[in-house]
């Protein structure tokens, strides 16, 4: 069965940091593209950062760039998100997603349980 | 950044209903849509991809089309474990949105 478990969410103050990561059962994550996408407490989806398979092309959403790294060890089967400066608006459930290619362009397809985060003094 | 947009924001259905949901992206996007499927507490899970591929395992109530600017998720003869949040996602760029969600509910 194949599973994604991120782990590393918690209670942080304001300005802090924290290091999300994802660990992968059933599947070689260095095979796949991967995604963070996070979801506030009530409110809808929004995509974080996407990693290539090999760790080489790496994209931020305009609300995290310059605070927040991803990273991966394919040779662990981890992904992380390291969270620097964090704002009230960054509390969320932070999931890890799946790339699955087809036709041409990846898709999310198989999403974590996700961990969640709150920033809060 | 694309912006889709989803409507309606919440919806009211009984068992056995057909139901609806619109997406709209704020620029082209081909086919490049996926749908989801939220319920509480619990992470999305795909139903259908480049717009109305239903992925494996997906009944075939439900069915998805559109291509370009303006989408369709139908779910045929809702069922009670149909009542759920669903989203419209864009993957024509890296810089992925979604839509704000659609909220079906027990009428």
């Amino acid at each position: 069965e194949v599973q994604l478990v991120e782990s590393g969410g918690g209670l942080v103050q304001p300005g802090g940091s924290l290091r999300l990561s994802c660990s992968a059962s059933g599947l070689t994550l260095g095979g796949f593209e991967m995604n963070w996408v996070r979801q506030a407490p009530g409110k809808g989806l929004e995509w974080v950062s996407y990693i290539s398979s090999s760790g080489s092309t790496i994209y931020y959403a305009d609300s995290v760039r310059g605070r927040f790294t991803i990273s991966r060890d394919n040779a662990q089967n981890l992904l992380y998100l390291q969270m620097n400066s964090l704002r009230a608006e960054d509390t969320a459930v932070y999931y890890c997603v799946r790339l699955r290619m087809y036709s041409g362009l990846p898709f999310d397809d198989f999403w974590g349980q996700g961990t969640l985060v709150t920033v809060s003094s | 950044d694309i912006q889709m947009t989803q409507s309606p924001s919440t919806l009211s259905a009984s068992v056995g209903d057909r139901v609806t949901i619109t997406c709209r992206a704020s620029q082209s996007i081909s086919d490049w849509l996926a749908w989801y499927q939220q319920k509480p507490g619990k992470p999305p899970k795909l139903l259908i991809y480049k717009a109305s591929t239903l992925e494996s395992g997906v009944p075939s109530r439900f069915s998805g089309s559109g291509s370009g600017t303006e989408f369709t998720l139908t779910i045929n003869s809702l069922q009670p474990d149909d009542f759920a949040t669903y989203y419209c996602h864009q993957y024509d760029t890296y810089y992925r949105t979604f839509g704000q969600g659609t909220k079906v509910e027990i009428q």
